[in-house]
C-alpha cells in the first residue's frame, strides 16, 4: 500500500497567523481528502481533493496530484483550528483510504 | 452532521469481554469501512464492505468480525477483548466500493475502553 507523510508533526502558532501543511504520497492517489480532528475526537471533512486547488473560508487546499503532494494553507488561524489535521489518500488501484500520522496544531490566544 | 451514526459512542468493558459497534452509513451509500485510532495513534484501516461484501481488508484481528446487513447498516464484533484493544472505532461510508469511491464521511466514533 502506498505511504501518506505528512509535516510538520508538530505546530504551535499564535492566533491569526497563516500556515501551511504538507502532505506526500508514495504512490499515485486518485482520492485525496483533508480531515481536521477536533479535541472530542470527531473527524471533520475539510477538503475532498484528488488534484487542483479549493477554498473555503480560510481554509485552502492545493493537490499536485503528478508530484504526489497536497498542502492546506490556514489563514488567519483561530484557537478553534487547534486539532489534529490528517491528510488521507487512496491508491489508484485499491478502494482503502490511507492516512498519515497527522498534523497536531495548537492555536494560542 | 457527516450522517454516519455509529452506536454505542462509548462503551467500558473488560478484558475476554465481546462487544458490537453499529454503523449506518449516510443515506445512499453502498460502501462501508471500518478504522481503529489507538491512543496517540493514526487511523489503521480495519475492513471495508461494499452492498454486502467484502470488499478489502487491512490490519483486522481474528478476534475481530465485521459484516453488512442487505439494509447496508454494518457491526463491528470485538471478542476476546484485550486492553490494548481499546480505541476510537470509526466507521466511514462512501457512495461506492470500487477504484473510484467518491468522498469518505466519519461518523463519531465508538470509544471502546477495556479494563
Amino acid at each position: 500500500g502506498i505511504q501518506v507523510e505528512q509535516s510538520p508533526p508538530d505546530l504551535i502558532l499564535q492566533e491569526g497567523a497563516n500556515s501551511t501543511l504538507r502532505c506526500n504520497f508514495s504512490d499515485s492517489v486518485n482520492n485525496l481528502q483533508w480531515f481536521h480532528q477536533n479535541p472530542w475526537g470527531q473527524l471533520i471533512n475539510l477538503f475532498y481533493i484528488p488534484s487542483g486547488t479549493k477554498q473555503n473560508g480560510r481554509l485552502s487546499a492545493t493537490t499536485v496530484a503528478t508530484e504526489r503532494y497536497s498542502l492546506l494553507y490556514i489563514s488567519s488561524s483561530q484557537t478553534t483550528d487547534s486539532g489534529v489535521y490528517f491528510c488521507a489518500g487512496k491508491e489508484t488501484s485499491g478502494s482503502r483510504l490511507t492516512f498519515g500520522e497527522g498534523t497536531q496544531l495548537t492555536v494560542n490566544p | 452532521d457527516s450522517g454516519v451514526t455509529q452506536t454505542p459512542k462509548h462503551l467500558i468493558t473488560a478484558t475476554g469481554q465481546r462487544v458490537t459497534l453499529r454503523c449506518s452509513p449516510r443515506s445512499g451509500d453502498l460502501s462501508v469501512y471500518w478504522y481503529q485510532q489507538s491512543l496517540d495513534q493514526g487511523l489503521q484501516f480495519l475492513i471495508q464492505y461494499y452492498n454486502g461484501e467484502e470488499r478489502a481488508k487491512g490490519n483486522i484481528l481474528e478476534r475481530f468480525s465485521a459484516q453488512q446487513f442487505p439494509d447496508l447498516h454494518s457491526e463491528l464484533n470485538l471478542s476476546s477483548l484485550e486492553l490494548g484493544d481499546s480505541a476510537l472505532y470509526f466507521c466511514a461510508s462512501s457512495p461506492s466500493g470500487g477504484f473510484n469511491t467518491g468522498e469518505l464521511f466519519f461518523g463519531e466514533g465508538s470509544r471502546l475502553t477495556v479494563l
